[in-house]
């Protein structure tokens, strides 16, 4: 299997509930990002890890949490989301940790529907 | 002001038109630039990148103008297959920042 890949596609969940999402690289990557995309907004950017090392963006709400337990899979835990957390969540790699370089390659996504 | 902005659209072609989306940034001393492509409800992937000299790939031609911090993708020959939501990327520093995306639909 090539590029990167997440799991699930299409997540469900209530507000109470605790779910993770996937991604695994296959590139060669060294840096892994967490990406939220809501409808006519921007990409915004929520984690970026480093050669296994996270560089937080202090705005993301502690609901989240990543992990990454080495340079190819990367998690993002869920707990206890709010309605508007509802979103196409996307993860992507890139060569080093300069993707100003070749850009992003992205993940399908992971659709979260909180209700 | 947004760092990145672009023209939502949608924009309306028919096959076989010409079309051109502008993204306007912010920060002067920006890097480097791409476009992505972002099929409904599936990836952004990366169309092309967008050099100092301007480049052109097939159909697709980007621009970049430094003193008007814009740049710019004009598509020949449209395609049905070229509809989609086209988003402008913007690197500071690798701190990549995304427009919100021009949306095209190409119509027979």
């Amino acid at each position: 299997e090539t590029g990167v890949t997440q799991t699930p596609r299409h997540l469900v969940m209530g507000m109470t509930n605790k779910k993770s999402l996937k991604c695994e690289q296959h590139l060669g990557h060294n840096a892994m990002y967490w990406y939220k995309q809501s409808a006519k907004k921007p990409l915004e950017l929520m984690f970026v890890y480093s050669l296994e090392e996270r560089v937080e963006n202090n705005s993301v709400p502690s609901r989240f949490s990543p992990e990454c337990p080495n340079s190819s899979h990367l998690f993002l835990h869920l707990h206890t989301l709010q309605p508007e957390d509802s979103a196409l969540y996307l993860c992507a790699s890139s060569q080093g940790a300069q993707p100003g370089n070749y850009g992003y390659t992205f993940g399908s996504g992971t659709r979260l529907t909180v209700v | 002001r947004k760092e990145v902005e672009q023209d939502p659209g949608p924009f309306n072609v028919p096959e076989g038109a010409t079309v051109a989306f502008n993204c306007t940034y912010s920060n002067s001393a920006s890097q480097s630039f791409f476009w992505y492509r972002q099929d409904c409800r599936k990836e952004p992937k990366l169309l092309m990148s967008v050099y100092s000299s301007g480049n052109e790939d097939g159909r697709f031609t980007a621009q970049l103008n430094r003193a008007s911090q814009y740049i710019s993708l004009l598509i020949r020959d449209s395609k049905l297959s070229d509809s989609a939501t086209y988003l402008c990327v913007v690197n500071d520093n690798n701190d990549m920042r995304f427009g919100a995306g021009t949306r095209l639909t190409v119509k027979p």
